[in-house]
Protein backbone atom coordinates (compact mmCIF):
# COMPACT_ATOMS: atom_id res chain seq x y z
CA UNK A 1 0.00 0.00 0.00
CA UNK A 2 1.11 3.29 -0.70
CA UNK A 3 1.95 5.19 2.07
CA UNK A 4 3.83 8.79 3.42
CA UNK A 5 4.71 9.07 6.65
CA UNK A 6 6.16 12.54 7.74
CA UNK A 7 8.00 13.52 10.86
CA UNK A 8 8.40 15.61 13.05
CA UNK A 9 3.76 15.59 13.70
CA UNK A 10 4.29 19.19 15.39
CA UNK A 11 7.51 20.93 15.79
CA UNK A 12 8.01 24.63 17.83
CA UNK A 13 11.23 26.43 16.84
CA UNK A 14 12.51 30.05 17.82
CA UNK A 15 12.14 32.84 15.08
CA UNK A 16 15.62 32.67 13.37
CA UNK A 17 16.07 29.31 13.49
CA UNK A 18 16.51 26.72 11.09
CA UNK A 19 14.72 23.60 11.06
CA UNK A 20 13.66 20.17 9.01
CA UNK A 21 10.74 18.55 8.14
CA UNK A 22 11.56 14.70 7.04
CA UNK A 23 9.14 12.92 4.38
CA UNK A 24 10.01 9.08 3.62
CA UNK A 25 7.52 7.02 1.57
CA UNK A 26 6.59 3.57 0.02
CA UNK A 27 4.98 4.65 -3.18
CA UNK A 28 5.89 2.75 -6.52
CA UNK A 29 5.94 3.76 -9.10
CA UNK A 30 7.42 7.26 -8.43
CA UNK A 31 6.62 10.31 -10.28
CA UNK A 32 7.40 13.58 -8.54
CA UNK A 33 7.23 14.68 -4.85
CA UNK A 34 5.87 18.21 -3.73
CA UNK A 35 5.54 20.43 -0.68
CA UNK A 36 2.94 22.76 0.08
CA UNK A 37 2.69 24.81 3.27
CA UNK A 38 -0.89 25.44 4.50
CA UNK A 39 -1.73 28.44 6.68
CA UNK A 40 -4.70 28.25 9.21
CA UNK A 41 -7.93 27.94 7.95
CA UNK A 42 -5.99 28.59 4.03
CA UNK A 43 -5.70 25.97 1.30
CA UNK A 44 -2.27 24.33 0.50
CA UNK A 45 0.10 26.52 -1.37
CA UNK A 46 2.66 24.47 -3.53
CA UNK A 47 6.07 25.09 -2.40
CA UNK A 48 8.15 22.94 -4.93
CA UNK A 49 8.13 20.04 -6.99
CA UNK A 50 10.92 17.35 -7.47
CA UNK A 51 10.95 14.74 -10.64
CA UNK A 52 12.95 11.39 -10.14
CA UNK A 53 16.13 12.91 -11.56
CA UNK A 54 16.10 16.26 -8.93
CA UNK A 55 18.20 16.10 -5.86
CA UNK A 56 17.54 19.58 -4.55
CA UNK A 57 15.38 22.42 -5.56
CA UNK A 58 14.74 25.52 -2.91
CA UNK A 59 12.28 28.32 -3.01
CA UNK A 60 13.30 30.95 -1.14
CA UNK A 61 14.70 30.01 2.54
CA UNK A 62 12.94 26.89 1.40
CA UNK A 63 15.03 23.70 -0.10
CA UNK A 64 13.04 20.84 -0.73
CA UNK A 65 15.49 17.38 -1.11
CA UNK A 66 15.16 14.16 -2.39
CA UNK A 67 16.78 10.65 -2.35
CA UNK A 68 15.15 8.66 -4.79
CA UNK A 69 17.34 5.87 -3.51
CA UNK A 70 16.08 5.88 -0.16
CA UNK A 71 12.72 7.16 -0.73
CA UNK A 72 13.08 9.99 1.56
CA UNK A 73 12.74 13.77 1.14
CA UNK A 74 12.96 16.42 3.31
CA UNK A 75 12.20 20.05 3.71
CA UNK A 76 14.93 22.70 5.14
CA UNK A 77 13.47 26.35 6.49
CA UNK A 78 16.55 28.66 6.79
CA UNK A 79 15.94 31.52 9.49
CA UNK A 80 12.70 30.96 10.26
CA UNK A 81 9.62 33.64 10.01
CA UNK A 82 6.65 33.80 12.17
CA UNK A 83 4.51 33.92 8.95
CA UNK A 84 6.68 30.13 8.34
CA UNK A 85 3.99 28.75 11.33
CA UNK A 86 2.19 26.43 9.19
CA UNK A 87 1.70 22.85 8.26
CA UNK A 88 3.98 21.53 5.55
CA UNK A 89 2.21 18.54 3.57
CA UNK A 90 4.35 16.36 1.59
CA UNK A 91 2.86 14.54 -1.53
CA UNK A 92 3.84 11.63 -3.55
CA UNK A 93 2.88 11.25 -7.50
CA UNK A 94 2.93 7.69 -8.72
CA UNK A 95 1.57 9.05 -11.91
CA UNK A 96 -0.88 8.50 -14.11
CA UNK A 97 -3.62 10.62 -12.94
CA UNK A 98 -4.92 12.37 -9.97
CA UNK A 99 -5.76 9.51 -8.05
CA UNK A 100 -1.91 8.63 -8.02
CA UNK A 101 -1.15 11.09 -5.52
CA UNK A 102 -0.72 10.22 -1.58
CA UNK A 103 -0.69 12.90 0.65
CA UNK A 104 1.41 12.59 4.39
CA UNK A 105 -0.37 14.37 7.19
CA UNK A 106 1.35 17.36 7.53
CA UNK A 107 3.81 18.67 9.67
CA UNK A 108 2.49 21.30 12.22
CA UNK A 109 5.28 24.45 12.63
CA UNK A 110 5.04 26.91 15.25
CA UNK A 111 7.67 29.63 15.15
CA UNK A 112 7.62 31.73 18.66
CA UNK A 113 8.47 35.40 19.01
CA UNK B 1 -5.15 36.85 -11.46
CA UNK B 2 -7.89 35.27 -9.28
CA UNK B 3 -7.74 32.29 -7.46
CA UNK B 4 -9.65 29.16 -7.13
CA UNK B 5 -13.20 30.52 -5.61
CA UNK B 6 -15.21 28.37 -3.15
CA UNK B 7 -18.66 29.16 -1.57
CA UNK B 8 -19.26 29.16 0.79
CA UNK B 9 -16.74 29.76 3.21
CA UNK B 10 -18.54 28.28 6.61
CA UNK B 11 -21.56 26.00 6.32
CA UNK B 12 -23.34 24.89 9.66
CA UNK B 13 -26.59 22.87 9.25
CA UNK B 14 -28.34 20.34 10.82
CA UNK B 15 -28.29 16.57 9.60
CA UNK B 16 -30.11 15.11 6.80
CA UNK B 17 -29.98 18.86 4.95
CA UNK B 18 -28.69 18.82 1.84
CA UNK B 19 -25.09 20.91 1.37
CA UNK B 20 -23.87 22.15 -2.07
CA UNK B 21 -20.37 23.96 -2.28
CA UNK B 22 -19.40 25.21 -4.83
CA UNK B 23 -16.13 26.14 -6.92
CA UNK B 24 -14.40 28.22 -9.50
CA UNK B 25 -11.36 26.98 -10.65
CA UNK B 26 -8.56 29.26 -12.43
CA UNK B 27 -9.60 30.34 -16.04
CA UNK B 28 -7.72 27.95 -18.46
CA UNK B 29 -7.15 25.36 -15.92
CA UNK B 30 -8.31 21.82 -17.42
CA UNK B 31 -8.15 19.59 -14.19
CA UNK B 32 -10.83 20.65 -11.34
CA UNK B 33 -10.28 18.32 -7.52
CA UNK B 34 -12.60 17.64 -5.12
CA UNK B 35 -10.68 16.93 -1.16
CA UNK B 36 -12.12 16.45 1.88
CA UNK B 37 -9.58 17.11 4.64
CA UNK B 38 -10.02 16.29 8.36
CA UNK B 39 -7.36 15.68 11.65
CA UNK B 40 -7.54 12.36 11.57
CA UNK B 41 -7.47 11.70 8.10
CA UNK B 42 -5.39 14.34 6.39
CA UNK B 43 -6.49 15.23 3.00
CA UNK B 44 -8.61 12.66 0.78
CA UNK B 45 -9.21 13.33 -3.04
CA UNK B 46 -12.87 12.85 -3.44
CA UNK B 47 -12.98 13.19 -7.59
CA UNK B 48 -11.21 14.91 -10.22
CA UNK B 49 -12.28 16.35 -13.63
CA UNK B 50 -10.71 16.69 -16.91
CA UNK B 51 -11.90 18.85 -19.02
CA UNK B 52 -15.27 19.00 -17.27
CA UNK B 53 -15.64 15.24 -17.50
CA UNK B 54 -15.61 12.85 -14.14
CA UNK B 55 -12.10 10.95 -14.60
CA UNK B 56 -12.24 9.17 -10.98
CA UNK B 57 -14.63 9.00 -8.04
CA UNK B 58 -13.73 6.45 -6.49
CA UNK B 59 -12.65 8.74 -3.52
CA UNK B 60 -16.19 9.54 -3.12
CA UNK B 61 -17.57 8.00 0.32
CA UNK B 62 -21.13 7.25 -0.56
CA UNK B 63 -24.01 7.77 -2.83
CA UNK B 64 -24.61 11.00 -0.65
CA UNK B 65 -22.12 12.32 -2.41
CA UNK B 66 -22.15 13.92 -6.12
CA UNK B 67 -20.47 16.40 -8.04
CA UNK B 68 -20.80 18.07 -10.88
CA UNK B 69 -18.78 20.23 -13.52
CA UNK B 70 -21.64 21.99 -16.02
CA UNK B 71 -18.82 24.23 -17.74
CA UNK B 72 -14.85 25.14 -17.17
CA UNK B 73 -15.93 27.58 -15.13
CA UNK B 74 -18.23 25.94 -12.38
CA UNK B 75 -18.31 22.65 -10.02
CA UNK B 76 -20.60 21.76 -7.45
CA UNK B 77 -19.90 19.39 -4.61
CA UNK B 78 -23.52 18.02 -3.31
CA UNK B 79 -24.26 15.78 -0.13
CA UNK B 80 -27.72 14.63 0.65
CA UNK B 81 -28.74 13.82 2.88
CA UNK B 82 -25.96 14.95 4.93
CA UNK B 83 -24.63 13.41 7.99
CA UNK B 84 -22.62 14.50 11.63
CA UNK B 85 -19.57 12.17 10.00
CA UNK B 86 -19.66 14.52 6.61
CA UNK B 87 -18.08 17.32 9.06
CA UNK B 88 -14.66 18.64 7.28
CA UNK B 89 -13.03 21.00 5.67
CA UNK B 90 -13.73 20.47 1.28
CA UNK B 91 -11.12 21.68 -1.11
CA UNK B 92 -11.49 22.60 -4.53
CA UNK B 93 -8.15 22.97 -6.54
CA UNK B 94 -7.66 23.36 -10.27
CA UNK B 95 -4.61 22.84 -12.23
CA UNK B 96 -3.16 22.67 -15.82
CA UNK B 97 -1.54 20.27 -17.92
CA UNK B 98 1.05 21.51 -20.39
CA UNK B 99 3.55 18.80 -20.57
CA UNK B 100 5.41 19.27 -16.81
CA UNK B 101 4.13 18.73 -13.97
CA UNK B 102 2.19 21.67 -12.42
CA UNK B 103 0.96 22.31 -8.96
CA UNK B 104 -2.75 21.95 -8.07
CA UNK B 105 -3.53 25.20 -7.12
CA UNK B 106 -6.15 25.21 -3.88
CA UNK B 107 -9.00 27.15 -3.01
CA UNK B 108 -9.66 28.52 0.72
CA UNK B 109 -11.96 25.07 1.72
CA UNK B 110 -15.26 25.43 2.68
CA UNK B 111 -15.84 24.45 6.64
CA UNK B 112 -19.05 22.32 6.52
CA UNK B 113 -20.37 20.92 9.97
CA UNK B 114 -23.41 19.11 10.54
CA UNK B 115 -24.92 19.24 13.50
Amino acid sequence: KNQVEQSPQSLIILEGKNCTLQCNYTVSPFSNLRWYKQDTGRGPVSLTIMTFSENTKSNGRYTATLDADTKQSSLHITASQLSDSASYICVVDSGGGADGLTFGKGTHLIIQP
Amino acid sequence: DAGVIQSPRHEVTEMGQEVTLRCKPISGHDYLFWYRQTMMRGLELLIYFNNNVPIDDSGMPEDRFSAKMPNASFSTLKIQPSEPRDSAVYFCASSLWDGVYQPQHFGDGTRLSIL
